[in-house]
């Protein structure tokens, strides 16, 4: 079946302007997180959302950076006035809740590049 | 809070030859551990997990880890590693689960492994 898909790919945009990144997790996933892996750093939580409310919105590094989600589904973050540090790769993962344990499967990224 | 520390940020190693890759963590709480394998320009994948019971846990591709409570380690190690093998590896934690959910990963910052032939 279909995994996590994330877009676009890449993105380059200049100092100061937004930014849209997209996910789609996998159907039925009702957990969704966002992460985000600067060069030479490990990924670092975002937000983690369950069905479209987030209780866990601790990672997020400014208010600069919201994120929402529609339904169990499609989610975007967003980045506003981006800025030179917020290079990096966003990572997308989600997972069902149905047991003890549900696994995160990862998207394959939004590479962002602020000039 | 939960923090990962990964020894290593990068582990350069001859085709054959056996690897440890060394991850500790910091928690106040019962943890799952894992590790997951990046390879270029690829996504993230699971290598494999510690949920409970035995603390010898085997993985894809022939890895294996074990935990160890009392010194809060879960290293990673491969006997014979090959060139596909040259990727970047994370360890993580997360809280066990509550609540119907996982809670998100807390990752070390990674270990670049290099086989050369």
């Amino acid at each position: 079946g279909a995994g996590v898909s994330q877009s676009p790919s890449n993105k380059v945009t200049e100092k100061g302007k937004d930014v849209e990144l997209r996910c789609d997790p996998i159907s039925g996933h009702t957990a969704l997180y966002w992460y985000r892996q600067r060069l030479g750093q490990g990924l670092e939580f975002l937000i983690y959302f369950q069905g479209n409310s987030a209780p866990d919105k601790s990672g997020l590094p400014s208010d600069r950076f919201s994120a929402e989600r529609t339904g169990e589904s499609v989610s975007t973050l967003t980045i506003q006035r981006t800025q030179q540090e917020d290079s990096a790769v966003y990572l997308c993962a989600s997972s069902s809740t149905s047991g003890t344990y549900n696994e995160q499967f990862f998207g394959p990224g939004t590479r962002l590049t602020v000039l | 809070a939960q923090s990962v520390t990964q020894l290593d940020s990068q582990v350069p190693v001859f085709e054959e030859a056996p690897v440890e890759l060394r991850c500790n963590y910091s928690s106040s709480v019962s943890v799952y551990l894992f590790w997951y394998v990046q390879y270029p320009n690829q996504g993230l994948q699971l290598l494999l997990k510690y949920l409970s019971g035995s603390t010898l846990v085997k993985g894809i591709n022939g890895f294996e880890a074990e935990f160890n409570k009392s010194q809060t380690s879960f290293h990673l190690r491969k006997p014979s590693v090959h060139i596909s093998d040259t990727a970047e590896y994370f360890c993580a934690v997360s809280r066990t689960n509550y609540g119907g959910s996982q809670g998100n990963l807390i990752f070390g910052k990674g270990t670049k492994l290099s086989v050369k032939p």
